[in-house]
């Protein structure tokens, strides 16, 4: 089975600091690891994904992520915060291996940036 | 207009009554998948499916029911609502090709089981 944790609801930050969401994950083979943001009365927005290659993976809007794969973990990070990053982050993994083809989710982590 | 859309965006129903969410895609994705998305347990998948008159269950399928008889639609119906299923819903899509495993969102659809 797949599974992924978000072990905090919501982190706190202040403008212009660096952030970091969490993500750990569980599969038996190689995951695909993703993440989405939601603002407020919308659908999910992909921000970035890990295939294969390096780990450090750059997305949408100066995030970033790292694959460690001892550590079965893939954080999100930003490293100066703004405003208007404030929004709910789900973090979602696939195990190709399965033929199983969703996705599955964290319970989310809602990013509050403070001014 | 090109995308995932889904409706209504909003629905207030009743205990025992039948309720139908709509989810509409341009892209002819093979992949269309229905989760719902409840405080503390982040999305949940319901059912998804590989391509038309081909469906499956996911985590929480009880007390639903899908179909798709065509490539870009891909509806959901609660036969008899209760309100347990008071619920955000999504749907999504996503292509076969190699690498595009990315799923692209609806707005989703905000149900309320009275």
């Amino acid at each position: 089975a797949q599974s992924v944790a978000q072990p905090e609801d919501q982190v706190n930050v202040a403008e212009g600091n660096p952030l970091t969401v969490k993500c750990t994950y569980s599969v038996s083979g190689n995951p695909y690891l993703f993440w989405y943001v939601q603002y407020p009365n919308r659908g999910l927005q992909f921000l970035l994904k890990y295939i294969t290659g390096d780990n450090l993976v750059k997305g949408s809007y100066g995030f970033e992520a790292e694959f460690n794969k001892s550590q079965t973990s893939f954080h999100l990070k930003k490293p100066s915060a703004l405003v208007s990053d404030s929004a709910l982050y789900f973090c979602a993994v696939r195990d190709p291996r399965t033929g199983r083809r969703a996705l599955t989710f964290g319970s989310g982590t809602r990013l509050q940036v403070q001014p | 207009d090109a995308g995932i859309t889904q409706s209504p965006r909003y629905k207030i129903t009743e205990t025992g009554r039948q309720v139908t969410l709509m989810c509409h895609q341009t892209w002819s994705h093979s992949y269309m998948f229905w989760y719902r998305q409840d405080l503390g347990h982040g999305l949940r998948l319901i059912y998804y499916s590989a391509a038309a008159d081909i469906t499956d269950k996911g985590e929480v399928p009880d007390g639903y029911v899908v179909s798709r008889s065509k490539t870009e639609n891909f509806p959901l119906t609660l036969e008899s609502a209760t309100r347990s299923q008071t619920s955000v819903y999504f749907c999504a899509s996503r292509g076969i090709a190699s690498g595009a495993n990315v799923l692209t969102f609806g707005a989703g659809s905000r149900l309320t089981v009275l």
